[in-house]
């Protein structure tokens, strides 16, 4: 099993939609979660922490369930400028942070 | 504030032939972290420095890849005898203790 699984999709939702991804982790002692967004050849850029009790930015929130050992990212209204692989990122302790392969998001006009 | 820098941004070399590249990261961040990753693909893990402890080298694919930080802060990733699946993009971030990493634009390496 890997340690960080993600639905790699494509999610492709017309703009304005509302989307959501998840993400599972393996090791039940992480204890420090992030999501990152890709652009096309281009570095990872964090794109916000994941907290216990949850947290929004905007349009964005993520949530945290270590019950489930799941994280999700929600996020509304979609623009096309959203398009992008969404990282979802866990730090299990091991090492330092172990990235999943990403869900890819295509919104379309 | 600056970000993290890394250099050369594209590298084409010969198979067999030697490579360093080069990691500067955000002053004051005491991590540093290479990755990589091929074309479609997620990030791969390479190795790990924090602070003045022993790295993390985990994640090196083999003998032929070897890191240095000097003086906690420039970083070199040197690939000995360079493959042709060694091609990638590599990835080097760098943060504070709260782990919240951030990236340099990369170095594309093309092996012919």
């Amino acid at each position: 099993r890997k340690e960080v699984e993600q639905d790699p999709g494509p999610f492709n939702v017309p703009e304005g939609a509302t989307v959501a991804f998840n993400c599972t982790y393996s090791n039940s002692a992480s204890q420090s979660f992030f999501w990152y967004r890709q652009d096309c050849r281009k570095e990872p850029k964090l794109l916000m922490s994941v907290y216990s009790s949850g947290n929004e930015d905007g349009r964005f929130t993520a949530q945290l369930n270590r019950a489930s050992q799941y994280i999700s990212l929600l996020i509304r209204d979609s623009k096309l400028s959203d398009s992008a692989t969404y990282l979802c990122v866990v730090n299990t302790g091991r090492r330092a942070l172990t990235f999943g392969s990403g869900t890819r998001l295509q919104v379309q006009p | 504030g600056a970000g993290v820098s890394q250099s050369p941004s594209n590298k084409v070399t010969e198979k067999g032939k030697d490579v360093e590249l080069r990691c500067d990261p955000i002053s004051g961040h005491t991590a540093l972290y290479w990755y990589r990753q091929s074309l479609g693909q997620g990030l791969e893990f390479l190795i790990y420095f924090q602070g003045n402890s022993a790295p993390d080298k985990s994640g090196l694919p083999s003998d032929r890849f070897s890191a240095e930080r000097t003086g906690g802060s420039v970083s070199t990733l040197t690939i000995q005898r360079t493959q042709q699946e060694d091609s990638a993009v590599y990835l080097c971030a760098s943060s504070t203790f709260s782990y919240e990493q951030y990236f340099g634009p990369g170095t594309r390496l093309t092996v012919t």
